[in-house]
């Protein structure tokens, strides 16, 4: 069994500032682990994952994640956030050891507002 | 870049009447998935389909939903008789075989179900 728990429904930073999107997982195997992001009326784009190599992971847009499986948590974050960052942004965790994406398990989301 | 489309963007329907959701994978792909979400809920994982067939369901597809790839190029959800809290955004997915593989996913249709 697995699981995802995101933290926040919604975080609201100025422009300019960091981000941080929290995220908690739970897995009985060796997760893969995913953020997607959700512009609206845009479908679910990939921004980045963690599949066992470097612990850090960087993606597109400035964005990075950090898998510590000591806290069972994937983070993500970016040093300065953009306006064109106003998003949904999934935790989605894998925990199949076979091929495709039946295995994915999302979170709630969170919604990330961008203040001027 | 290649993408996975989705048609119709929105699709009203009356409670009992049939709909059909199209989706065009990423072309050289080989594993389709269905992905719904309800408002204000979680994306649930619906079917995912390789080789001409279901390679996995979850509790949600019942008798009232089939998927269909009728050509080299479609993929298709039908359910067959809508209830109202069949009402979501409908994801189609696809991409290509192995662990930790990620999914490309399509703009969604919207079903609502009056």
């Amino acid at each position: 069994a697995q699981s995802v728990t995101q933290l926040d429904s919604h975080v609201s930073v100025s422009e300019g500032t960091p981000v941080l999107l929290r995220c908690n997982y739970s897995s009985s195997y060796s997760p893969s682990l995913f953020w997607y992001v959700q512009h609206p009326n845009k479908g679910l784009q990939l921004l980045l994952k963690y599949t066992s190599a470097a612990t850090l992971v960087k993606g597109i847009n400035g964005f990075e994640a950090e898998f510590k499986k000591s806290e069972t948590s994937f983070h993500l974050t970016k040093p300065s956030a953009h306006m064109s960052d106003a998003a949904e942004y999934f935790c989605v965790v894998s925990g199949h050891s076979g091929g495709g994406a039946d295995g994915l398990t999302f979170g709630k989301g969170t919604h990330l507002i961008i203040q001027p | 870049e290649p993408e996975v489309t989705q048609t119709p963007s929105h699709q009203v329907t009356q409670m009992g009447q049939e709909v059909i959701l199209r989706c065009v994978p990423i072309s050289n792909h080989l594993y389709f998935y269905w992905y719904r979400q309800i408002l204000g809920q979680k994306v649930e994982f619906l079917v995912s389909f390789y080789n001409n067939e279901i390679s996995e369901k979850s509790e949600i597809f019942d008798d009232q939903f089939s998927v269909e790839r009728p050509d080299g190029s479609n993929f298709t959800l039908k359910i067959r008789s809508t209830k109202l809290e069949d009402s979501a955004m409908y994801f189609c997915a696809s991409s290509y075989p192995g662990p930790g593989t990620e999914a490309f996913f399509g703009q969604g249709t919207r079903l609502t179900v009056v």
